[in-house]
């Protein structure tokens, strides 16, 4: 396998549910990211992970928690959930924090919450 | 303020033909980098050019160039000979050196290329 898988690529979930969304890189990054993509809006930063270590939370509600075991691999866990979470989760690595590293994304987790 | 401006929400072009597709952009950072994604309805964001803030001459991959006007803060995404694959989501992003790990997304343009 190579780049970065995200599973499920599809999720349905209700508002009580607990469940949880797996990301795997390939690449031998060193950085790993959650982004959320939601209907007409830019893409929201929620996670970085940086050498395994958190360096950004952009006041994520505290239903989404992240964790990141090593350097291939980012969960994030769900729980209570709101309708409005529904959206389009990404996950992305590069392989450094300078300024020319772009980018790898996986296809995406669709999430819908009832 | 917006980091980055995509003011296009839709495009359409003919099969074959050129298409530019519009992003400014706001930072104080002298380095930063510029790049451009390609999100087909499958969702997954392909990375499709980078240019450096520091590059002299404006990036191009096969085709696809990026119209570099620094003064101007814009790159424009240029697309030649349009394929009907080429019908997605496009978004332009920057990174600065400051902000490290920090990407800031447009909210994207959707090119529709009719055969």
């Amino acid at each position: 396998e190579t780049g970065v898988t995200q599973t499920p690529r599809h999720l349905v979930m209700g508002m009580t549910n607990k469940k949880s969304l797996k990301c795997e890189q390939h690449l031998g990054h060193n950085a790993m990211y959650w982004y959320k993509q939601s209907a007409k809006k830019p893409l929201e930063l929620m996670f970085v992970y940086n050498f395994k270590e958190q360096t950004e939370n952009n006041s994520v509600p505290s239903r989404f928690s992240p964790e990141c075991p090593n350097s291939s691999h980012l969960f994030l866990h769900l729980h209570t959930l709101q309708p409005e979470d529904s959206a389009l989760y990404l996950c992305a690595s590069s392989q450094d924090s300078l300024a020319s590293g772009e980018l790898f994304f996986g296809e995406g987790s669709r999430l819908t919450v009832l | 303020a917006q980091k980055i401006t995509q003011t296009q929400p839709g495009m359409f072009v003919q099969e074959k033909e050129a298409v530019t597709l519009d992003c400014t952009y706001d930072t104080s950072d002298p380095s930063y980098g510029l790049f451009w994604y390609k999100q087909p309805s499958s969702g997954e964001m392909i990375f499709l050019i980078y240019q450096g803030s520091y590059d002299q001459q404006n990036a191009t991959e096969g085709r696809y160039s990026l119209n570099f006007q620094k003064a101007r803060k814009s790159a424009n995404l240029v697309i030649s000979a349009s394929q009907l694959g080429d019908s997605a989501m496009y978004f332009c992003a920057m990174r600065e050196e400051l902000t490290g790990n920090q990407f800031y997304f447009g909210t994207g343009t959707s090119l529709t290329v009719i055969p």
